[in-house]
């Protein structure tokens, strides 16, 4: 069975502090996609990666495929980066496997 | 290039009624898909619909259905509503098959059942 398990469920950080988000996944996942929603309910697609790492801005993504693991970072955290990330991955019958979410809060 | 649009932003409906939402995905895009999500929930998948082809489903009730037309446009449809179908419901779309590709997400329709 298919599955992504995303921690910590909710998290919460003073500005700056160096944030990192955890996914981790079962055999079947092939790519990682990882995604930013905000309160008012838009979602941003951030990263998708099968091996390595990406880096954009503040934010990097890394994954190991050996450990079926992947890790959102964010340096230098400010409040507008407080939302809900989430994961998801693809497998092999074209579907996108959901993480529960991550709900990042960062206080000034 | 303009984004993925959604109407009706937001819905207020009655138990038993129907609704239809709609989905204009980004200019080119062949893939649309459709996710509820509830407060408190993830995203919960709905189906995909490719170059006018459900290509995946989620465990979702056949009152749940959808369809895309030829310019890629989409258009989901609940019938029978329930209470619990008060949602946010969002459509992505992106180039080919959502599961190796980029997805761009429309702002979503609030559906609201009394």
């Amino acid at each position: 069975k298919n599955e992504v398990e995303q921690s910590p469920q909710n998290l919460t950080a003073q500005e700056g502090e160096f944030i990192t988000i955890n996914c981790s996944y079962s055999v079947g996942i092939s790519a990682l996609h990882w995604l930013q929603q905000h309160p008012g309910g838009g979602i941003v697609s951030l990263f998708m990666l099968s091996s390595g790492k990406k880096k954009h801005g503040r934010l990097i993504a890394t994954i190991n495929i050996q450990e079926k693991h992947s890790s959102l970072h964010i340096t230098a955290s400010h409040p507008r980066d407080s939302a809900v990330y989430i994961c998801a991955g693809s497998n092999s019958n074209y579907q996108l496997i959901w993480g529960a979410g991550t709900k990042l809060i960062i206080k000034p | 290039k303009a984004g993925v649009t959604q109407t009706p932003r937001y819905l207020i409906k009655t138990r038993g009624q129907q609704v239809t939402l709609s989905c204009s995905p980004i200019s080119g895009h062949r893939s649309v898909s459709w996710y509820q999500q509830t407060p408190g929930q993830g995203l919960q998948f709905l189906f995909e619909y490719f170059s006018e082809t459900q290509r995946n489903k989620g465990n979702f009730p056949g009152r749940f259905s959808g369809r895309q037309f030829s310019n890629s446009r989409s258009e989901m449809n609940v019938s029978t509503l329930e209470l619990g179908d008060s949602a946010l419901y969002l459509c992505a779309s992106s180039l080919v098959l959502a599961n190796y590709n980029e997805q761009f997400f429309g702002p979503g329709t609030r559906l609201t059942v009394l």
